[in-house]
């Protein structure tokens, strides 16, 4: 069954700590995406990838980091640098060409 | 003034109304429309998909968009309980920002039986 996997599906983080969100997709998608969703703010877009071993920032990446070693892997790291860290955090991917994102089912992650 | 506007509501509707969701925005450059459903705690999911003026239907749901306007809408006819979702209008530009969706903050709806 194709879909996009996150996990883990609740994640607490100590201050001080990186802790780092999985995305995995199966779709055979070439994009993915990171997305942030705070109450009443929609989705902002964090740090995106087009294609392997390459990614570009989105517009809140302070804070944050990625890597894009596999077509089916984009993991995301919250460091310790990014103060207000509480929210949904969403992965995304889509194909090439004129193709809608589809969206996996989030992590949220919460100060202890 | 944010590129996308979307009224959050909340909105609530008796079972059967029909329901009338709408997006603004002010960036010309905005080529293709989506609107997507989520439900509490899970991941939006994609319903209606256009790039062009016009209307595109697909069972209870009407997708409307009018560039001229930038104006986007999405009606759900015979609204069920289980509509009650918050929906997110999204939309993108092409070129070299192809695949970068802006999205209003999303509308809450509660269909009520």
């Amino acid at each position: 069954d194709g879909g996009i996997t996150q996990s883990p599906k609740y994640l607490f983080r100590k201050e001080g700590q990186n802790v780092t969100l999985s995305c995995e997709q199966n779709l055979n998608h070439d994009a993915m995406y990171w997305y942030r969703q705070d109450p009443g703010q929609g989705l902002r877009l964090i740090y995106y990838s087009q294609i392997v071993n390459d990614f570009q920032k989105g517009d809140i990446a302070e804070g944050y980091s990625v890597s894009r070693e596999k077509k089916e892997s984009f993991p995301l790291t919250v460091t310790s640098a990014q103060k207000n860290p509480t929210a949904f955090y969403l992965c995304a991917s889509r194909r090439t060409g004129a193709q809608p994102q589809h969206f996996g089912d989030g992590t949220r992650l919460s100060i202890l | 003034q944010k590129e996308v506007e979307q009224d959050p509501g909340p909105l609530s509707v008796p079972e059967g109304a029909i329901v009338s969701l709408n997006c603004t925005y002010s960036n010309s450059a905005f080529q293709y429309f989506m609107w997507y459903r989520q439900y509490s705690r899970k991941g939006p999911e994609l319903l209606m998909y256009t790039y062009s003026s016009g209307n595109k239907e697909d069972g209870r749901f009407t997708a409307q968009v009018d560039k001229s306007s930038k104006y986007i809408s999405l009606f759900i006819r015979d609204s069920q309980p289980s509509d009650s979702a918050t929906y997110l209008c999204a939309m993108g530009a092409g070129g070299t920002s192809y695949g970068k969706l802006t999205f209003g903050q999303g509308t809450i709806l509660t269909v009520h039986p």
